[in-house]
């Protein structure tokens, strides 16, 4: 899984809780995402980082946050505004610099909210 | 608004045979379009990957065929093989902000 790493695998909340999600990457990329996948809707973006303390907001992120404060860690909390949060939540990260594209996925965390 | 639609949802070959999905996009101003493989309860690897200025590149049994004019581009997987069971996902994006946008998905299984 290419230097990325998060936790943990499963991870079970009740409703109305707050949690986060780790994601750690030792490969000196520049940049960092968050992804939601859920069965037969692909891969889609919550938020991103391109460099330390600032990231913007992808296509569905209501209901989640992120802080960016060490070039290497992307943590990803789930709040209770998020309407249906259960799903598989993926990490990556990616070179800026260079002419590779290639964005580098961690295992996964499965959310499960009851 | 999906940007990119990826074709069939599912696909069953046996083994040995030819795997072809399909991914059609909108936006012309996409210039990279990787393949992404998944298998359960993984992330997505990257397979190959093409830019717009060629129209074919081949890696071992994977190849891409891309198709500027129709803005449709597929992934072939030749003697598909059991191990290549898994989801694949087509991709593109815009420069080097390398937001990638995901179509489907699509889930193959090759029957031995």
């Amino acid at each position: 899984d290419g230097g990325i790493t998060q936790s943990p695998k499963y991870l079970f909340r009740k409703e109305g809780q707050n949690v986060t999600l780790s994601c750690e990457q030792n490969l000196n990329h520049d940049a960092m995402y968050w992804y939601r996948q859920d069965p037969g809707q692909g891969l889609r973006l919550i938020y991103y980082s391109q460099i330390v303390n600032d990231f913007q907001k992808g296509d569905i992120a209501e209901g989640y946050s992120v802080s960016r404060e060490k070039k290497e860690s992307f943590p990803l909390t789930v709040t209770s505004a998020q309407k249906n949060p259960t799903a598989f939540y993926l990490c990556a990260s990616s070179p800026l610099a260079g002419s590779s594209y290639e964005q580098y996925f961690g295992p996964g965390t499965r959310l499960t909210v009851t | 608004q999906q940007q990119v639609k990826q074709s069939p949802q599912s696909l069953i070959v046996q083994k040995g045979g030819i795997s072809i999905i399909n991914c059609a996009y909108e936006n012309t101003a996409f210039d990279y379009f990787p393949w992404y493989q998944q298998f359960p309860g993984k992330g997505p690897a990257l397979l190959i990957a093409i830019r717009p200025d060629v129209s074919e590149k081949k890696e071992g049994r994977f190849t891409i065929s891309f198709n500027k004019s129709a803005k449709q581009f597929s992934l072939h997987i030749m003697d598909s093989q059991p191990g290549d069971s898994a989801t694949y996902f087509c991709a593109a994006s815009i420069g080097a902000d390398n937001m990638l946008t995901f179509g489907g998905g699509t889930r193959l299984m090759v029957k031995p």
